[in-house]
């Protein structure tokens, strides 16, 4: 059982074109991140939310985290072919495990 | 930049042979975490170091192994090595907090097994 599902796992779209990744858990967590990754590369942060209901902003990128602390969602706004990669989305649970939990990724293609 | 590097880039070893992949943690940093990465999926977590003690480790058999020296570097061993064993293997060095972990990862070592 995947404790962070991530959805779509694939997404192709053109440039311009707004999208919206998704992740979620039943599982409550104290904090959650969101990285992209390049082929060949490793995953690089993007942001870190920690609090329930919290907005963060990076140029045309908008990260929110569930009120409930369960879920996260990214949305990039008139996307563009350098955003194409692995978005991961990981998580640290709240309690006394701090282990980073991963979800499995949204490969996203933006086409020109 | 991380700040984060592993060595080497990639690696082409056959089937049954043994393996050490190095990583050096971002300076401040105390806890470095290994991970296996295949094609187009996110990391599997392997086992984590903190302090130069095992804290955690993923669902990996025992031929997975690792250390963590004081300098907090630390290197990631793997015995008889079988097929499925080629992947991206990723390096992240932390600093552990009361609430959250922010993970910075180095550029990974691919494997290819033969």
């Amino acid at each position: 059982t995947q404790l962070l599902e991530q959805s779509p796992q694939f997404l192709s779209i053109q440039e311009g074109e707004n999208l919206t990744v998704y992740c979620n858990s039943s599982s409550v967590f104290s904090s959650l991140q969101w990285y992209r990754q390049e082929p060949g590369e490793g995953p690089v942060l993007l942001v870190t939310v920690v609090t329930g209901g919290e907005v963060k902003k990076l140029k045309r990128l908008t990260f929110q985290f569930g009120d409930a602390r369960k879920d996260s969602s990214l949305h990039i706004t008139a996307a563009q072919t350098g955003d194409t990669g692995l978005y991961l989305c990981a998580g640290v649970r709240a309690g006394n495990n701090r282990k980073l939990i991963w979800g499995l990724g949204t490969s996203l293609a933006v086409n020109p | 930049e991380t700040g984060v590097t592993q060595s080497p880039t990639h690696l082409i070893k056959t089937r049954g042979q043994q393996v050490t992949l190095r990583c050096s943690s971002q300076s401040g940093h105390n806890t470095v975490s290994w991970y296996q990465q295949a094609l187009g999926q996110g990391p599997q977590f392997i086992f984590q170091y903190y302090r130069e003690e095992e804290n955690g480790r993923g669902n990996f058999p025992p031929r997975f192994s690792g250390l963590q020296f004081p300098n907090y570097s630390s290197e990631l061993n793997v015995n008889a090595l079988e097929l499925d064993d080629s992947a991206l293997y990723l390096c992240a060095s932390s600093v552990r907090t009361a609430y959250q972990e922010t993970q910075y990862f180095g550029p990974g070592t691919r494997l290819l097994v033969l």
